[in-house]
């Protein structure tokens, strides 16, 4: 039982690529989300997918785009990667509460 | 959006002291959750309480939510307690679970 994977741990993209999070949780939880977070501050959310087939935007979605696969998969995208975007992702999953996180991304954009 | 301040911004014990750690929110809730964020960035869920008071340990929790504030209560601290705490709330239903997140509380126990 793994809970929420993340993948890749580490990634460094040079400005302008693009790349996918991919997250996976076995703990048949309904709702998904993604965050980051920068040095000094709290988690901010990117967007969220409260069920399969539906996603939100959250409070810093511009630069990325997000799929939900199916109920386990919830992938991030970053299409032309910008040194703001410099940050640990982290992906989280609940039914109702509490909230559970995977592991992180740390990426860093140059 | 709601507000969410948490205090002390940082926090050095010996080990074996106790610890206060304080959250006010701006608006009234109805999901509220402590995390800790270990030296290694993994985030555990410590507790989810909108109210009232709950127990785990050497950690206690007690939300007023009346008065807009939660506590996060440290007893005979350990060197593995040392880390970042996470106050997160959210207002309206619980489902969509839209936690917003306050700056930490890091804390350092030495030995």
């Amino acid at each position: 039982n793994a809970g929420v994977t993340q993948t890749p741990k580490f990634q460094v993209l040079k400005t302008g690529q693009s790349m996918t999070l991919q997250c996976a949780q076995d703990m048949n939880h309904n709702s998904m989300y993604w965050y980051r977070q920068d040095p000094g501050m709290g988690l901010r959310l990117i967007y969220y997918s409260a069920s399969e087939g539906t996603t939100d935007k959250g409070e810093v979605p511009n630069g990325y785009n997000v799929s939900r696969l199916n109920k386990r998969e919830f992938s991030l995208r970053l299409e032309s990667a910008a040194p703001s975007q410099t940050s640990v992702y982290f992906c989280a999953t609940t039914v109702a509460t509490p909230l559970h996180f995977g592991n992180g991304t740390r990426l860093t954009v140059t | 959006g709601i507000q969410v301040e948490q205090s002390p911004p940082d926090l050095i014990l010996q080990e074996g002291a106790n610890s206060t750690l304080r959250c006010n929110f701006s608006d009234s809730v109805n999901n509220l959750q402590w995390f800790h964020q270990n030296p290694w960035g993994q985030l555990i869920n410590l507790f989810y309480i909108p109210s009232g008071t709950k127990q785990n340990g050497r950690l206690s929790a007690t939300t007023v939510a009346t008065e807009r504030y939660s506590l996060l209560y440290i007893s005979s601290s350990q060197t593995t307690d040392s880390g970042v705490y996470f106050c997160a709330v959210e207002r309206g239903e619980t489902s969509g679970s839209r936690l917003t997140f306050g700056e930490g509380t890091q804390l350092t126990v030495n030995p």
